[in-house]
């Protein structure tokens, strides 16, 4: 059964500072996806990964895929107030029918 | 062109009743997924639909269930409400679905709350 962990669940980040969140699965998948979620909204994509040492950046977001070390992580560079969100990283089933998600991380990001 | 749109955005039942969700798919997309959202659970996996049919289910009882029409469009319905099926309801849609997809797209998502 596919399992994914996420952590930290919460992240308190200074603005200007960087930080690594970490997505963890229990077996294969051939896609990791990450998502944000602000409060009361729906989950925006970031991210899909489909290969192993893909890495992916937008803005001060970049994402990258071990899919030996099945792991997953999220960088943030240099954090602003507006990145203050709950993000989300899932991995796909083997049939490509359902996607299982992490707890999510909720970053709060202080000046 | 139009995302997924999901209605109602907001709903309250009381317990004991039964309620149906939309989900219209964006364009074009055939396969529709439903996931559960709570504090406790996290985002939970609810069943997939492909052509009308239903490919994967999650591990949720049997009082939730779904159908997808000929035109992509999708419906999950709860019987028998409980306190505990508060939730957010977010659908996704997807071109094909299964292994040959790289994107799912959410919708705005069905608040229910179950009083």
């Amino acid at each position: 059964e596919l399992k994914v962990e996420q952590n930290p669940l919460f992240l308190s980040m200074q603005e200007g500072k960087n930080y690594t969140i970490y997505c963890n699965y229990s077996t294969t998948s051939d896609r990791l996806y990450w998502y944000r979620q602000d409060p009361g909204k729906s989950l925006e994509s970031l991210f899909v990964l489909l290969s192993n040492g893909a890495v992916k950046q937008e803005g001060r977001l970049m994402a990258s895929l071990d899919t030996k070390a099945r792991l997953s992580t999220l960088h943030i560079t240099a954090a602003v107030h507006d990145l203050s969100a709950t993000y989300f990283c899932a991995a796909a089933n083997q049939a490509g029918t359902a996607l299982i998600f992490g707890k999510g991380t909720t970053l709060s990001v202080s000046s | 062109k139009a995302g997924v749109t999901q209605t109602p955005r907001y709903l309250i039942k009381t317990r004991g009743q039964q309620v149906t969700l939309s989900c219209s798919p964006i364009s074009g997309h055939r396969s529709v997924s439903w996931y559960q959202q709570t504090p406790g659970q996290g985002l939970q996996f609810l069943f997939e639909y492909f052509s009308e049919t239903q490919r994967n289910k999650g591990n949720f009882p049997g009082r939730f269930s779904g159908r997808q029409f000929s035109n992509s469009r999708s419906e999950m319905n709860v019987s028998t409400l409980e306190l505990g099926d508060s939730a957010l309801y977010l659908c996704a849609s997807s071109l094909r679905g299964g292994a040959w997809d790289t994107e799912a797209f959410f919708g705005q998502g069905t608040r229910l709350t179950v009083v």
